[in-house]
């Protein structure tokens, strides 16, 4: 069965610092991971996906995620917060022709000034 | 131009009541679904339509019928409508192979 966790539920970062967000996958195939970002009362936006080749990926809004394969993770990181970045971030998994994605549980981001 | 769009975006009703969901999507896809997310912002697959075709039925009340009259609709009926019901229903749309799914802005179902 495929999963994903997310170990941090909330974390709280200063405008300007730096953010790394944890996401550890199970899946029986070669997957297909995905982080999305959901702002207050808006729907799920895509920042980036992996499927295959270079596992570092570049996402929008300056986010980058890195696969490793040994660690069945796929860490999302910012260099410098913005305030607008408070948000909720999912992490997901799927793969080749598979429909279903799963969802992890998500981690609240709060910005402070 | 919204890619993925429904409606309402909010439903307030009452215990008992049947309402529906609307879904569509312009983006030429093939492939559409319906996720619940719970009040601890849980997101879990109910169904999902290829091709106007049921390929994917969760363990959802059959209180819940999704309808798809072309690719581009996906509608979800609630019926008797329950208080566990009240959640957001977010609609999404992917391309054949189901690879990158992208989500509409959600419908926040309040059920009193």
């Amino acid at each position: 069965a495929q999963s994903v966790t997310q170990p941090d539920i909330h974390i709280t970062v200063s405008e300007g610092a730096s953010l790394e967000l944890r996401c550890n996958y199970s899946y029986g195939a070669t997957p297909y991971l995905f982080w999305y970002v959901q702002s207050p009362g808006q729907g799920l936006q895509l920042l980036l996906k992996y499927f295959s080749g270079d596992t570092l990926v570049q996402g929008i809004k300056g986010f980058e995620a890195e696969f490793k394969r040994s660690q069945s993770s796929f860490n999302l990181r910012k260099p410098s917060v913005h305030w607008s970045d408070a948000a909720e971030y999912f992490c997901a998994v799927g793969g080749t022709n598979d429909y279903k994605l799963s969802f992890g549980a998500g981690t609240t981001v709060t910005v402070r000034a | 131009d919204t890619a993925v769009s429904q409606t309402p975006k909010y439903l307030v009703t009452q215990m008992g009541n049947d309402k529906s969901i609307k879904c569509e999507q312009n983006l030429g896809h093939d492939t559409m679904y319906w996720y619940k997310q719970d009040s601890k912002k849980f997101l879990k697959i109910m169904f999902s339509y290829n091709n106007k075709e049921l390929i994917i039925n969760e363990t959802v009340p059959n209180r819940f019928s999704p309808k798809s009259p072309d690719k581009a609709h996906l509608n979800l009926h609630i019926n008797s409508l329950e208080l566990g019901d009240s959640a957001v229903y977010f609609c999404a749309s992917s391309p054949p192979g189901g690879d990158t799914q992208y989500f509409g802005p959600g419908t926040r179902l309040t059920v009193l």
